[in-house]
């Protein structure tokens, strides 16, 4: 049972406009939720975090919204960059942090020129 | 201040060999833990370690174990490989009062 999906497994958008990438989770009980960029052989790169008490964290041209009772979260890049272009995951993570952490599957984003 | 530092950073083993992967967190990081990523996966959790002790354990079977050092160093093992343990590992550390997860860029596994 995975309790961590990105159902989207890729995205394409268009240079200067608005990426989504969603994530749904299944166990109510995480308490916070990081975005990570990942470029292929390295490891992944801290994007984004929010906690299970807030519903909205913003850094930059990234934010992050979290939808408890539809446990949905959901990362806005804008505007989208080429550099932006990579695989992006979604965790969920318990208390004490980092706990048993799950991750999803990814979201390969494309930023065309 | 030095990121997470994975070693080596690639590994190649035949069936059956044991494998040790090495992880030094970034300084003042207690707490390690270890994924597995294989092609088209997202991380699958191996365990987390916080002041030398094992705190939680992903869904992987004994063959996989770790172990951390006084200084936070941490080590993972792999006895008796299969085809299927061919992985990227990954390390990543974190304070425990700042809710940030820091990877290093792994070790790539590769048996044959």
């Amino acid at each position: 049972d995975q309790q961590v999906k990105q159902n989207s497994p890729s995205l394409s958008v268009q240079e200067g406009r608005i990426s989504i990438l969603n994530c749904d989770y299944t166990n109510s009980m995480f308490d916070y939720f990081l975005w990570y960029k990942k470029y292929p052989a390295e490891g992944p790169t801290f994007l984004i975090s929010i906690s299970s008490i807030k519903d909205k964290n913003e850094d930059g041209r990234f934010t992050v919204f979290l939808n408890k009772s539809a446990k949905h979260l959901s990362l806005h890049i804008v505007p989208s960059q080429p550099g932006d272009s990579a695989v992006y995951f979604c965790a969920a993570f318990g208390v004490p942090f980092p706990g048993k952490s799950t991750f999803g599957d990814g979201t390969t984003l494309t930023v065309k020129p | 201040k030095a990121g997470v530092t994975q070693t080596p950073r690639y590994l190649i083993k035949t069936r059956g060999q044991q494998v040790t992967l090495s992880c030094s967190p970034i300084s003042g990081h207690r707490s390690v833990s270890w994924y597995q990523q294989t092609p088209g996966q997202g991380l699958q959790f191996l365990f987390e370690y916080f002041s030398e002790t094992q705190r939680n354990k992903g869904n992987f079977p004994g063959r996989f174990s770790g172990r951390q050092f006084s200084n936070s160093r941490s080590e993972m093992n792999v006895s008796t490989l299969e085809l299927g343990d061919s992985a990227l590992y990954l390390c990543a550390s974190s304070f425990t009062t700042n809710e940030k997860l820091f990877f290093g860029s792994g070790t790539q596994l590769s048996v044959l």
